[in-house]
Formats: structure tokens, C-alpha cells, sequence
């Protein structure tokens, strides 16, 4: 089985640009999990979304959002971009809620 | 306030011996815990995971002890082999599946010596 795919792997923005990023979760996996890691914060997590929903939303400004589509794909978005938004975007696939998330390899922004 | 703490960033154990990885956790609501090894450049990797009925899982050459009285758990990895030189991350989710996502410890480095 293919692992989680993540697109694109480096982004470069400038601040109050926006941008998005892609994952194509493990085929048959429902639940898309998002992460951000940064060095002074760590793994943090950003939202899950399950069946297309937002089951649930991390401590971040609503500049963060995201979406699911029917064939479970995730896209994040992150609008009006700010430098300390720079960070690497994991995400993270599983059966369910409760069930262990497998990671993609990441995307990387860099925010100048 | 961080509710899983890795309190060693950084160990440094001779290839061939135990590696000892430590995890505590504030959260008395946890209740399954993971750990993901992870390389430069590279998403975690799934290692181990145990539930908080149990206090020990087993895969090989890595083992997860969970102490509940304590909130500690820890990982072992016997014999450490050169290519396990990665950073190890701590997880844990709470009731209902983890809604509100893993919460993960910063961090720790851990370097095989040949």
C-alpha cells in the first residue's frame, strides 16, 4: 500500500500571501489529521477531518482552515501569511479516530 | 502548559547496548500512547503504541513500559543499532480516539555510537 503523499514537499511565500497544501491519505484510510512542527513548539495539531467534516480544531488563528474531499484527499489552507507561520506541515492518515495516524513526509514553507 | 514532556533533548547510547527513552505526561485523561521515530526531512514514522489497560507492549526490539501511578512511560530498544539514530517522539490521545489530535513531546535526539 502506498504511504501518505504530501504535495508539495518545499514552498517558499512571501508574508500576506496565501497558500495551500495537498495530502492523499493511505488508501482506505477516512480520517486526515493536520500537524504543524516548528522548533520552539514542537508537533501541534492543527485539525482532523473525517467523512468530508471537521471533527476537530487545534489552538490556531483562523487563518488556518482546511477541507476533505469524498474520496478522503485533505488540503489545508493558510491565508495572510506571516513569518512565523513557517514551519513543517505533516499530515497524518488513519482508519478512524483511535485508530494509530501514519504520517506523510511533510511540507516545508519557508514565509519571507 | 506541556502536557507530555521529553525531558532529555538529546542520548547518546553505544551500539549494541540498551537505549532508554523517557515520557512523562500531566494528562491523567490519555489513554493510549504512542512512540514515532523520526529522520531529517521525513514525516514520523509509526514505532510502538500501547493502551493505558496495559503496562507493557512488545515488537521486537522495542518495548513500551507504561506506569499510570507515575504518568511515565518509557521506550526500550535492545540492541541499539546505528540505524536507529533519529529523533523519537512521544504521543498521546485521550477519550473518545484522541478528538482532540495526538499531543506529542518535543522531542528526543538519540545518537547510536559505532
Amino acid at each position: 500500500k502506498a504511504g501518505v503523499t504530501q504535495t508539495p514537499r518545499y514552498l517558499i511565500k512571501t508574508r500576506g500571501q496565501q497558500v495551500t497544501l495537498s495530502c492523499s491519505p493511505i488508501s482506505g484510510h477516512r480520517s486526515v489529521s493536520w500537524y504543524q512542527q516548528t522548533p520552539g513548539q514542537g508537533l501541534q495539531f492543527l485539525f482532523e477531518y473525517f467523512s468530508e467534516t471537521q471533527r476537530n480544531k487545534g489552538n490556531f488563528p483562523g487563518r488556518f482552515s482546511g477541507r476533505q474531499f469524498s474520496n478522503s484527499r485533505s488540503e489545508m489552507n493558510v491565508s495572510t501569511l506571516e513569518l512565523g507561520d513557517s514551519a513543517l506541515y505533516l499530515c497524518a492518515s488513519s482508519l478512524d479516530r483511535g485508530e494509530t495516524q501514519y504520517f506523510g513526509p511533510g511540507t516545508r514553507l519557508l514565509v519571507l | 502548559d506541556q502536557q507530555v514532556k521529553q525531558n532529555s533533548p538529546s542520548l547518546s547510547v553505544q551500539e549494541g547496548r540498551i537505549s532508554i527513552l523517557n515520557c512523562d505526561y500531566t494528562n491523567s485523561m490519555f489513554d493510549y500512547f504512542l512512540w514515532y521515530k523520526k529522520y531529517p526531512a521525513e514525516g514520523p514514522t509509526f514505532l510502538i503504541s500501547i493502551s493505558s489497560i496495559k503496562d507493557k507492549n512488545e515488537d521486537g526490539r522495542f518495548t513500551v513500559f507504561l506506569n499510570k501511578s507515575a504518568k511515565h512511560l518509557s521506550l526500550h530498544i535492545v540492541p541499539s543499532q546505528p540505524g536507529d539514530s533519529a529523533v523519537y517522539f512521544c504521543a498521546a490521545s485521550g477519550p473518545g480516539g484522541g478528538a482532540d489530535g495526538l499531543t506529542f513531546g518535543k522531542g528526543t535526539h538519540l545518537i547510536i555510537q559505532p
